[in-house]
């Protein structure tokens, strides 16, 4: 049982280029989510997903895509990276919402866009 | 709008003297709350929860929370903390009127256990 796994541990970008930052999860986990990690400001939410084919917004989504075509993945797009977007990125998952269930963190991807 | 304050950027505290962490939070109904801890170069952990019941909760590693209703806070504690509690801590929190339950995290705050 691997838990929450992502790739790459760490990227750089130029400014414009896109990527994809890769979640997986081995526990069958409905809620699956992404934050970013930035000095000072905690964890903002950028995008949530309730199940295979249901993805929504959260605090931060502009510059971010993602899609749920499977239980098990969740990637997280950039499609025009930006120095704002240099930040520390975290894939969590829970068995259902996060209000009641402890979420499952990955070890994160640190990105740097120059 | 729901937010959660973490005071103290830093706490320093000695081996074998009592750990407390602050946080204080703002939801519009009742609050779910939860405690976090995040060691160098890895994701959080999860320590603790607050959903219904007793006020005092307690977690993993001998952490304890105390939700206080009228003072809006869920102080973290440990009797004796260790060294290898220094870590980076976070409170976070929710409406559970939020179904879908988005949290909200503190900025957090960084515990050095001195020797």
């Amino acid at each position: 049982n691997a838990g929450v796994t992502q790739t790459p541990k760490f990227q750089v970008l130029k400014t414009g280029q896109s990527m994809t930052l890769q979640c997986a999860q081995d526990m069958n986990h409905e809620y699956m989510s992404w934050y970013r990690q930035d000095p000072g400001m905690g964890l903002r939410l950028i995008h949530y997903s309730v199940g295979a084919g249901i993805t929504d917004q959260g605090e931060v989504p502009n510059g971010y895509n993602v899609s749920r075509s499977t239980t098990e993945d969740f990637p997280l797009r950039l499609l025009s990276a930006a120095p704002s977007q240099t930040s520390v990125y975290f894939c969590a998952s829970s068995l259902t919402g996060p209000a009641n269930n402890e979420q499952f963190f990955g070890p994160g991807t640190r990105l740097t866009v120059l | 709008a729901q937010s959660v304050a973490q005071p103290e950027d830093q706490v320093n505290v000695a081996e074998g003297n009592p750990l407390t962490v602050k946080c204080t939070y703002s939801v519009s109904g009742n609050p779910y709350l939860f405690w976090y801890v995040q060691y160098p170069n890895r994701g959080l952990q999860f320590l603790l929860k607050y959903i219904t019941g007793d006020n005092l909760v307690k977690g993993s590693y001998g952490f304890e929370a105390e939700f206080n209703k009228s003072q809006t806070s869920f102080h973290l504690k440990k009797p004796s903390a260790l060294v290898s509690d220094s870590a980076l801590y976070f409170c976070a929190v929710r409406d559970i009127r939020d179904s879908w339950g988005k949290l909200q995290f503190g900025a957090g705050t960084q515990v050095v256990v001195t020797p």
